[in-house]
């Protein structure tokens, strides 16, 4: 079974550039997630989808980042314009279950440096 | 506002003991707990899964147990080894899917030989 595939694994971008990821999760699963993962801390809820509706984005910065879930399978999530303190990992997880009680799968992350 | 806490410090320990690691959580009543493990570079793994209603949950040498009055969730890996070395994550949930996945910041297990 292919895992969550994630796309580009590092990126490096100067502040106020734009950056985009890509997230293509398991085969099936309805719901996706998009973390962001500060060196030293625990993965941080950016935005759930269900299928292409979204659940949750209460911890998106909305006047910078965005994310879309097009036809319910790929999502992109993109920062315009980016801050330094946008440095992270960006994790990508997927999960074919509607309710918490199912176990999220992981990608490896892109990794953003932002100078 | 809900609030998970993991051990801070690092934990160190001798191959062959248990390690114990802890997970408590306030202004929360979760449903579900979940546990991964995570390597540095790698997105986390999955571990185990206990409910509300499960005191606790075994699979091969690792142990979870949850305590709804304490508040608190304890992992263990009896006869460690220094492949268990990694950073594991604590992630409390509720029933529905509105009930966000919030995960801990972790505790970095490292076992010596």
């Amino acid at each position: 079974e292919a895992g969550v595939a994630q796309s580009p694994r590092y990126k490096i971008i100067e502040k106020r550039q734009s950056v985009a990821f890509w997230c293509n999760p398991i085969s099936g699963h309805a719901t996706l997630y998009w973390y962001q993962q500060i060196l030293g801390q625990g993965p941080k809820l950016l935005i759930q989808f269900q299928n292409n509706g979204v659940v949750d984005d209460s911890q998106l910065p909305k006047d910078r980042f965005s994310a879309e879930r097009l036809k319910g399978v790929d999502s992109t999530l993109k920062i315009q314009p980016a801050k330094l303190e946008d440095s992270a990992v960006y994790l990508c997880a997927s999960s074919g279950a509607q309710a918490n009680n199912e176990k999220l799968f992981f990608g490896s992350g892109t990794q953003l440096s932002v100078l | 506002s809900q609030k998970i806490e993991q051990n801070s410090e690092a934990l160190n320990i001798q191959e062959g003991k248990t390690a114990t690691l802890t997970c408590n959580y306030t202004n929360y009543s979760p449903a579900y707990l979940q546990w991964y493990r995570q390597d540095p570079g790698r997105g986390p793994v999955f571990l185990l899964l206990i409910r509300e209603n499960e005191k606790e949950k075994r699979k091969e040498r690792l142990k979870v147990t949850f305590d709804t009055t304490l508040k608190q969730s304890l992992f263990h890996i009896t006869a460690s080894q220094p492949a268990d070395s990694a950073t594991y994550l604590c992630a409390p949930s509720g029933y529905s899917s509105a009930s966000k996945i919030i995960f801990g910041s972790g505790t970095r297990l490292s076992i010596r030989p």
